[in-house]
This record gives structure tokens, C-alpha cells and sequence, in this order.
């Protein structure tokens, strides 16, 4: 069992806005950054986002990050069919990195 | 730019050990440290550990129950993962991520490792 819950599935339509939620507790999420990645069928993952809300080079502005508490969430504006994949938060608990269960993201 | 090459795909006993590889080239090979994640088919990702290129000093994840050791070759630019006493519970993509400001930052390719008698 994940100490980071996210939420197997979200859909929404080509243009459209989702969210992923990502929530743990004060030992991970409420004291340490959020990563979250994003693998597309049969690659590896790829870094979207950093320390919470910042994002690599060549990542577009209609992905973002944001916290609160001992939640995270990714955001994803203007879907593409592009942006099918699966989404992982991750962060430190207790100097052992965690991953979320993966939100598999399906673009209607 | 940032390479992360990884040995090829594996097939092992239960029981026998596999060494996996991971190459990097485009940046200074210690100043960032070399997490291993791996991923069963299916299944969500899993991380396993990391080295300090610099130092050599390891941490693993207690879900390995020891048998997993991290080493690297500073002269070659290569880290490597070794996993022993293989179950076909350990088949899997096994990753190396180049980690920067808290995150995989780079991802190798991945290698696939099959555990079958």
C-alpha cells in the first residue's frame, strides 16, 4: 500500500483541463518537495514537475504544480491526445523516496 | 546533453544474481547522485536506492531485504545495480535517473529483466 494516494484514472476532452491529486501525510508531502513524471506507453518517465511547482526546461506552461498541506496536485490544461499516459507523484518519507500508484490519464 | 545508457535486456534463473549498467555522458558523473527505480509489468514505480557518485555511499530501499548493492566507476562514468537471490517477483524495467533538485531528472532508457526457469 502507497503512502501517497492518487487516483487510478482521470478523463476529460481534447482541449479540456484535468487535475491529479496526490496526498500523503506530514512525513512526506507537508515536509518535503513533489515531483511528479509523466510515462507514455512503453517509455520511460519523463520529470514534469519539481519542487512542487517548477518545470524543466521544454515543459510547456499548460502543465502545473501546486501544494498544500500534505496534498499535491498536477494540472494539465489544453488535453492533447498527446497527453494520454500515466502520472506518478513522488517524493522523500523518512529518507526513502515514494511513489504514488500511477493515475492513468485517458484524453476521450 | 545528458545521456543515460543502460546495459540490455536480461534473462535469469530464480535464485542467480543480474548486474545492470548505466553509462552517463553530457555532465560531471559525481556531481549528482544515481537513483535506481524499477517497474514490474503493470505496476507502478518502484524505487530501489541510490549511490553517491562521489563518495560511494549507498542507501536502499528496506523492501530488498538486502540484496540489492549499488556501485559505480568513477573512471568510466557507470553506476551499477546488482540484485541477488532472484524471484521471478523481481521481473522488471530497471531504470537508472540522474537526480537533480530532488527528482529523477534524467532517465535512462531502461532495462528489462526476466526472472524465469
Amino acid at each position: 500500500q502507497s503512502v501517497l494516494t492518487q487516483p487510478p484514472s482521470v478523463s476529460a476532452a481534447p482541449g479540456q483541463k484535468v487535475t491529479i491529486s496526490c496526498s500523503g501525510g506530514s512525513s512526506n508531502i507537508g515536509n518535503n518537495y513533489v515531483s511528479w513524471y509523466q510515462q507514455l506507453p512503453g517509455t520511460a518517465p519523463k520529470l514534469l514537475i519539481y519542487e512542487d511547482n517548477k518545470r524543466p526546461s521544454g515543459i510547456p506552461d499548460r502543465i502545473s504544480g501546486s501544494k498544500s498541506g500534505t496534498s499535491a496536485t498536477l494540472g494539465i490544461t489544453g488535453l492533447q491526445t498527446g497527453d494520454e499516459a500515466d502520472y506518478y507523484c513522488g517524493t522523500w518519507d523518512s529518507s526513502v523516496w515514494v511513489f504514488g500508484r500511477g493515475t492513468k490519464l485517458t484524453v476521450l | 546533453q545528458v545521456q543515460l545508457v543502460q546495459s540490455g535486456a536480461e534473462v535469469k534463473k530464480p535464485g542467480a544474481s543480474v548486474m545492470v549498467s548505466c553509462k552517463a555522458s553530457g555532465y560531471k558523473f559525481t556531481n549528482f547522485p544515481i537513483h535506481w527505480v524499477r517497474q514490474a509489468p503493470g505496476h507502478r514505480l518502484e524505487w530501489m536506492g541510490w549511490i553517491n557518485t562521489a563518495t560511494g555511499n549507498t542507501k536502499d530501499s528496506q523492501n530488498l531485504q538486502g540484496r540489492v548493492t549499488f556501485t559505480r566507476d568513477t573512471s568510466a562514468n557507470t553506476a551499477y545495480m546488482e540484485l541477488r537471490s532472484l524471484t521471478s517477483e523481481d521481473t522488471a524495467i530497471y531504470y537508472c535517473l540522474r537526480w537533480y533538485y530532488d527528482s529523477g531528472w534524467d532517465w535512462g532508457q531502461g532495462a528489462l529483466v526476466t526472472v524465469s526457469s
